[in-house]
């Protein structure tokens, strides 16, 4: 049973484009929305996190924002650099589980000039 | 100081046999994650340290797999019988003491089933 969802697979934008990323969980107990980005051979690494009591946060050039109604999120990035290409994974845990991290499947993302 | 370090970062091997991969956390974290990445897929949770508690076991595929973390720090997964389904790539992660913390990942050990 997958629980969270991620689309789109894979993207491709310009340069100074804005790449629009999505995750839908099933879940109501989830209560903390991370996002990480993974460069080829390395880790992933945390991006920007949200709870679900905010509807939108802000970290530089990369926005999430959150419909708890909907259960679902996305990551947003402005103004994206050939800097910016690598995947990215939405997750999700809760209460409860140490922080047990539920992934997507991730998206590829590719910033050509 | 540094990241967290895993070892080996890639592993060939052949179907029946046994292998260990090794995590370093950073240090001073009390808390010790496990995680499987599949070619295409997102990450699966394995197995959970939190200190001197119980490891929570509960997203271990089989009971070919285990996993140990001596004095709190390095941790060990071992996977018996290595099938062509165990090839991925096994991320080790820790932070601070498990709780709403960040969660920083190693690079990964590549491991490839023959």
């Amino acid at each position: 049973q997958q629980q969270v969802k991620q689309s789109p697979q894979s993207l491709i934008v310009q340069k100074g484009g804005i790449p629009i990323i999505n995750c839908a969980y099933e879940n109501t107990a989830f209560d903390y929305f991370p996002w990480y980005q993974q460069f080829p051979g390395k880790g992933p690494a945390l991006l920007i996190a949200i709870r679900p009591d905010v509807s939108e946060k802000k970290e530089g050039r990369f926005t999430i924002s959150f419909n708890k109604s909907a259960k679902q999120f996305s990551l947003h990035i402005m103004d994206s650099q050939p800097g910016d290409s690598a995947t990215y994974f939405c997750a999700a845990s809760r209460a409860g589980t140490a922080s047990k991290l539920t992934f997507g499947t991730g998206t590829r993302l590719q910033v050509t000039l | 100081g540094a990241g967290v370090s895993q070892s080996p970062s890639n592993k060939v091997t052949e179907k029946g046999k046994d292998v260990e991969l090794r995590c370093d956390p950073i240090s001073g974290h009390t808390a010790l994650y496990w995680y499987r990445q599949s070619l295409g897929q997102g990450l699966e949770f394995l197995i959970y340290f939190q200190g001197n508690s119980a490891p929570d076991k509960s997203g271990l595929p089989s009971d070919r797999f285990s996993a140990e973390r001596t004095g709190g720090s390095v941790s060990t997964l071992t996977i018996q019988r290595t099938q062509q389904e165990d090839s991925a790539v096994y991320l080790c992660a820790s932070s601070l003491n498990g709780v709403r913390e960040t969660q920083y990942f190693g690079p990964g050990t590549r491991l490839l089933v023959l």
